[in-house]
């Protein structure tokens, strides 16, 4: 079935150290998702990528959509205790046919730890 | 304006008692979404709604139920509860509109099943 890896699975970094994550596919995409979720929260959207190639920006979060449709990565910039949380990638779940009713797949998400 | 509630938040039962989770939305959105999230294993859909009135199976919609009988609620039930029903669950909604997947997320409910 569809799957998304994220990589890596957890990391523990020092406050003010920028972040990359990825996520890739095995199926091509034509829609990306970022979503952060803090302890004790739902997830929160925090980027939307709907275009291969396209590099959105929001506040300190760069987010790609990778030209070959199966990849898109994260990057935090000057990272600072409150980026803490797991970060998940999601994008449309597959169809045999017809619409997919914006059922989407998630990866198993990063768990970012910032020590100040 | 609220968004996607969820109620109650947190809930411990006995195995084989039954219960119904409750998420409200007050974007006026058409689809709806029910999730249980568990360790190291993401975000997997039990049932989803694409309007009122209707419902339809996810990934995972063995032991549960929903209804929806009004646009602004989702209903989950568990009628027999399982230890393996143990879980965080989360309701998202999502407005139909063009190509957006954009699903918006409950705080969620914590259910310990004893």
């Amino acid at each position: 079935g569809q799957q998304l890896n994220q990589s890596p699975q957890s990391m523990f970094i020092q406050e003010g150290e920028d972040v990359s994550m990825n996520c890739t596919s095995s199926s091509i995409f034509n829609t990306w998702l970022w979503y952060k979720q803090e302890p004790g929260e739902g997830p929160v959207l925090l980027i939307a990528l709907y275009k291969a190639g396209e590099l959105t920006s929001n506040g300190r979060l760069t987010a790609q959509f990778g030209i070959t449709r199966k990849d898109s990565f994260l990057n935090i910039s000057a990272s600072i205790p409150s980026d803490v949380g797991i970060y998940f990638c999601a994008g449309p779940a597959a169809r045999a046919g017809g619409t997919s009713y914006g059922k989407l797949t998630f990866g198993q998400g990063t768990i970012l730890t910032v020590h100040p | 304006n609220a968004g996607v509630t969820q109620t109650p938040k947190f809930r411990v039962l006995k195995t084989g008692q039954s219960m119904t989770l409750l998420c409200a939305q007050d974007m006026n959105h058409e689809y709806m979404y029910w999730y249980r999230q568990d360790p190291g294993m993401g975000l997997r859909l039990i049932h989803y709604s694409v309007g009122e009135g209707t419902t339809a199976k996810g990934e995972v919609p063995d032991g549960y139920n929903v209804s929806r009988l009004k646009k602004q609620n989702f209903l989950l039930g568990l009628e027999s509860a399982a230890p393996s029903q143990t879980s965080v669950y989360f309701c998202a909604s999502r407005i139909e509109f063009g190509s957006s997947y954009e699903q918006y997320f409950g705080p969620g409910t914590r259910l310990t099943v004893t």
